[in-house]
């Protein structure tokens, strides 16, 4: 267990909606990173917030947004959705701003389907 | 972009027997690199990282080889066993950013 926790675990909804996903980083953790796995591409990194500011942009569509509230958690929010956001969405955390040479420690992870 | 060319893309091998990864790049500024090892319905775990001021880093059975002129990595999995059955993605990192750039993954599986 990474100490991160996602919720939903699973999400089904249609094209066009929106939705909101949580993360809850290990205690400690400022920073919070969100990645999208999907068969064709692979990781990709999204967005990096720490201790309430957004810090790094990835590959993040237009229509996805993120925060990282006061008490740490972080949401992502996919709206306007298509078919080709269905993909497992990972939360990771790590103790300092700079993550990348950091232990990033991943939660579950999402899997979203859009029908 | 793929910054990271990960091969192969599945990998069988016989219990006991050693497993090999395989990661390329191309951006000279890149400075750490990290494996993750992923269960089925779970997150990445870190597994082993490597700085390129060492040709080697070792632990356990798992050991990372890296060639900095021909900007190569790669895992080894000495005695792999069955329970090493997972994916297993290289990683990349320049200069302490906040950034990491993942390989596509390799599927290993491991057979009694």
């Amino acid at each position: 267990d990474s100490g991160v926790t996602q919720t939903p675990k699973h999400l089904i909804t249609a094209t066009g909606q929106r939705v909101t996903l949580r993360c809850s980083p290990r205690s400690g953790d400022l920073s919070v990173y969100w990645y999208q796995q999907s068969l064709d591409q692979g990781l990709q990194f999204l967005i990096q917030y720490y201790n309430g500011e957004e810090r790094a942009k990835g590959n993040i569509l237009e229509r996805f947004s993120a925060q990282q509230f006061p008490d740490l958690h972080s949401e992502l929010n996919l709206s306007s959705l298509e078919l080709g956001d269905s993909a497992l969405y990972f939360c990771a955390s790590s103790a300092t701003l700079a993550g990348g040479q950091d232990t990033q420690y991943f939660g579950p992870g999402t899997r979203l389907t859009v029908l | 972009q793929q910054q990271v060319k990960q091969s192969p893309q599945s990998l069988i091998v016989q219990k006991g027997g050693i497993s090999i990864i395989n990661c390329a790049y191309e951006n000279t500024a890149f400075d750490y690199f990290p494996w993750y090892q992923q269960f089925p319905g779970k997150g990445p775990a870190l597994l082993i990282a490597i700085r390129p001021d060492v040709s080697e880093k070792k632990e356990g059975r798992f050991t990372i080889s890296f060639n900095k002129s021909a900007k190569q990595f790669s895992l080894h999995i000495m005695d792999s066993q069955p329970g090493d059955s997972a994916t297993y993605f290289c990683a990349a990192n320049a200069g302490g950013g906040n950034k990491l750039t993942f390989g596509t993954g390799t599927q290993l599986k491991v057979e009694l």
